[in-house]
């Protein structure tokens, strides 16, 4: 069973370009939460989705950002028109339903150039 | 806003010593969970306490829960230098993990 995959694991974009951000959470897992890292700091919540629903995305700004968890495939966090403060570490985490350990991937260091 | 605090914010110790971090909190909980991170990597799962619990061992891991208090604490007895990691609570409530900015473990060999 392999564990929550992340791609890329590293991606560079210019200003005013798209990032976009797969994950593959654990085989049996349908809860997704993505986080964001600054460096030094925590991870900040995002987002939680369930297939096809956006359960929870207190965490993600209102503009630029938008995520989704489809019926078949991987779970894609969306940044369009980036700037160079969304330049961070994207951890994706998997469970199988709550009250349970998360699983993260390895996240998806973005660049912003 | 940041649900868990750790204290302290950095903690260097000589190999083989004991670490304790503690880990505090704002609101009611389901379960606490304390994870690890090494540089540049991805977090791994160490321990979770759900809140009727008071303590837990998993190998050379302890980690007690004070609900009263809303605060935890992480015992890894006799560390290792590859124990060298940054750690974090997070606290789960309403589905979604929310974490403090970690502790800095240097153990020197």
């Amino acid at each position: 069973n392999a564990g929550v995959m992340q791609n890329p694991r590293h991606l560079v974009r210019r200003r005013g370009q798209e990032a976009r951000l797969r994950c593959s959470p654990m085989k049996g897992h349908s809860h997704v939460y993505w986080y964001r890292q600054l460096p030094e700091e925590g991870l900040k919540f995002m987002v939680y989705l369930q297939k096809e629903n956006i359960i929870d995305e207190s965490g993600m700004p209102k503009e630029r950002f938008s995520a989704e968890f489809p019926k078949e495939g991987p779970s894609i966090l969306r940044i369009q028109q980036v700037v160079r403060g969304d330049s961070a570490a994207y951890f994706c985490a998997s469970s199988p339903f709550d009250n349970t350990e998360a699983f993260f991937g390895q996240g998806t260091r973005l660049t912003v150039v | 806003s940041q649900q868990g605090e750790e204290d302290p914010q950095a903690l260097s110790i000589q190999e083989g010593e004991n670490a304790t971090m503690n880990c505090s909190y704002k609101t009611s909980i389901n379960n606490l969970q304390w994870y690890r991170q090494n540089s540049g990597r991805g977090l791994v799962h160490l321990i979770l306490i759900r809140s009727n619990e008071r303590e837990k061992h998993s190998g050379r891991l302890r980690v007690t829960l004070d609900t009263s208090k809303k605060s935890s604490s992480l015992l890894i007895t006799a560390s290792r230098a590859a124990d060298t990691a940054s750690y974090f609570c997070a606290t789960e409530g309403n589905s979604k993990l929310t974490f403090g900015k970690g502790i800095t473990l240097s153990v020197r060999p």
